[in-house]
């Protein structure tokens, strides 16, 4: 049951070019969601995250998109650069369950320089 | 920064043994968290704690698991027997009030039961 999708296992980018990650998700009723980075060996890190009556929230670099109706959000980051390089997670949180995350299986991003 | 601070790094285990996997949350955080990972999967929610109890729990977290705050320092996983498929990545995470989003994970714990 893979209520949060991330349908590309890796994406490759050149240095200083807009890297576009995507994710989708089926339940409606998520109300957050958020953009996770993990190097080896290390756990996530937070990245940034868009409430649900939202449709865009930008963080330097880093822009998420909320698109409701497609059930679809994006994280766009501009310029990339190579130590974006890592695995990026979509999670997606019910509001009322204080905040438990479900994941996407991740994409790895490889930016070259 | 604050960290979340995960002990030990990588733990190896036999079949059927106990183990006890430990976790230092951020100090003034309210909400504890186990997720783990399979190689080659996604992180996969476990339980989360609460006001000294389990607030919710995944299928994945049967009665071989147990979580527990002894000290209110220290938050730790239990696996009473553990089995082949437990192997996986562990990772603690914590976060303030109920409107903070921001997880603050810990770097992990392999765990390997040969």
């Amino acid at each position: 049951d893979q209520q949060v999708k991330q349908n590309s296992p890796s994406l490759s980018v050149q240095e200083g070019r807009i890297s576009i990650l995507n994710c989708d998700y089926t339940n409606s009723m998520f109300d957050y969601f958020l953009w996770y980075k993990k190097y080896p060996a290390e756990g996530p890190t937070f990245l940034i995250s868009i409430s649900s009556i939202k449709d865009k929230n930008e963080d330097g670099r880093f822009t998420v998109f909320l698109n409701k109706s497609a059930k679809h959000l994006s994280l766009h980051i501009v310029p990339s650069q190579p130590g974006d390089s890592a695995v990026y997670f979509c999670a997606a949180s019910f509001g009322g369950s204080q905040g438990n995350l479900i994941f996407g299986k991740g994409t790895k991003l490889s930016v070259k320089p | 920064e604050p960290e979340v601070t995960q002990t030990p790094s990588h733990q190896v285990t036999q079949m059927g043994q106990e183990v006890i996997l430990r976790c230092v949350p951020i100090s003034n955080h309210l909400y504890f968290y186990w997720y783990r990972q399979i190689l080659g999967q996604k992180v996969e929610f476990l339980v989360s704690f609460y006001n000294n109890e389990i607030s919710e729990k995944s299928e994945i977290f049967d009665d071989q698991f147990s979580v527990e705050r002894p000290d209110g320092s220290n938050f730790t996983l239990k696996i009473r027997s553990t089995k082949l498929e437990d192997s996986a990545m562990y990772f603690c995470a914590s976060r303030g009030d109920s409107k903070s989003y921001g997880y603050t994970f810990g770097s992990g714990t392999r765990l390997t039961v040969v």
